[in-house]
């Protein structure tokens, strides 16, 4: 089953609105990764993950991995109308193959 | 990172015929990765390829379905077998950046969208 889990599943914003979307592992991860996938498109790595607390940033885009590497979080500041799209994290929960988390469906409303 | 033509891009076909899937790739790799994603759902790996031996296949997918080829370190394909509606999905090759073994991310092609009638 699915090993890595993500929430929310949809989430609907005003232009110019924040966005978070969380991404939980009942396993202590290696690394994650996040991916973005534009409608009609295939997934893009975006970043990846690898300290226990770590933070990066990319313009709008923080990335978290918790102190526990056991979550992690994307935030989105001030979302445009380029940002709609779904955001897929994946991790290699067992140490070998990576797993697609179940992804967040951004829509931005102008 | 690599790129990866794919092709086709998409297919309407009738069940019970097969559809061979082609991923391309402008440099080598040890690796080569086949997932499938239904529509608006999330991406379950296939099977990996590698070059010179049968690939290695996920749980819930067997080789007479999806028999996969991997001639060299460039090339891959994968074909679905004795189609039927349900395989109707978008499916996607991928590679990894790798460096000193390490996984740094995929790279995915451009996706096959194929739709079974």
């Amino acid at each position: 089953g699915q090993q890595v889990m993500q929430i929310p599943q949809y989430q609907h914003v005003q232009e110019g609105e924040d966005f978070t979307t969380y991404c939980n592992s009942s396993t202590t991860l290696s690394n994650i990764q996040w991916y973005k996938q534009r409608p009609g498109g295939h997934p893009v790595f975006l970043i990846q993950l690898v300290k226990s607390g770590e933070v990066k940033k990319q313009k709008r885009l923080t990335f978290q991995f918790g102190e526990a590497k056991k979550n992690s979080s994307l935030h989105i500041t001030a979302t445009q109308t380029t940002d709609v799209g779904t955001y897929f994290c994946a991790a290699p929960p067992l140490g070998q193959n990576f797993v697609f988390g179940p992804g967040t469906r951004l829509s931005v409303l102008p | 990172s690599a790129v990866i033509s794919q092709k086709p891009s998409r297919d309407i076909c009738q069940r019970g015929t097969s559809l061979t899937i082609q991923c391309q790739v402008d440099s080598q790799v040890t690796m080569m990765f086949w997932y499938r994603q239904q529509p608006g759902q999330s991406l379950t790996l296939i099977a990996t390829a590698n070059q010179g031996s049968e690939a290695t296949y996920e749980s819930g997918f067997v080789i007479d379905k999806f028999p996969i080829s991997r001639p060299n370190l460039t090339f891959s394909t994968l074909t679905v077998s004795n189609m039927s509606p349900e395989d109707s999905s978008i499916y996607l090759c991928s590679v990894e950046k790798t460096f000193d073994f390490y996984n740094y991310g995929y790279t995915f092609g451009s996706g096959t969208r194929l739709t079974v009638v």
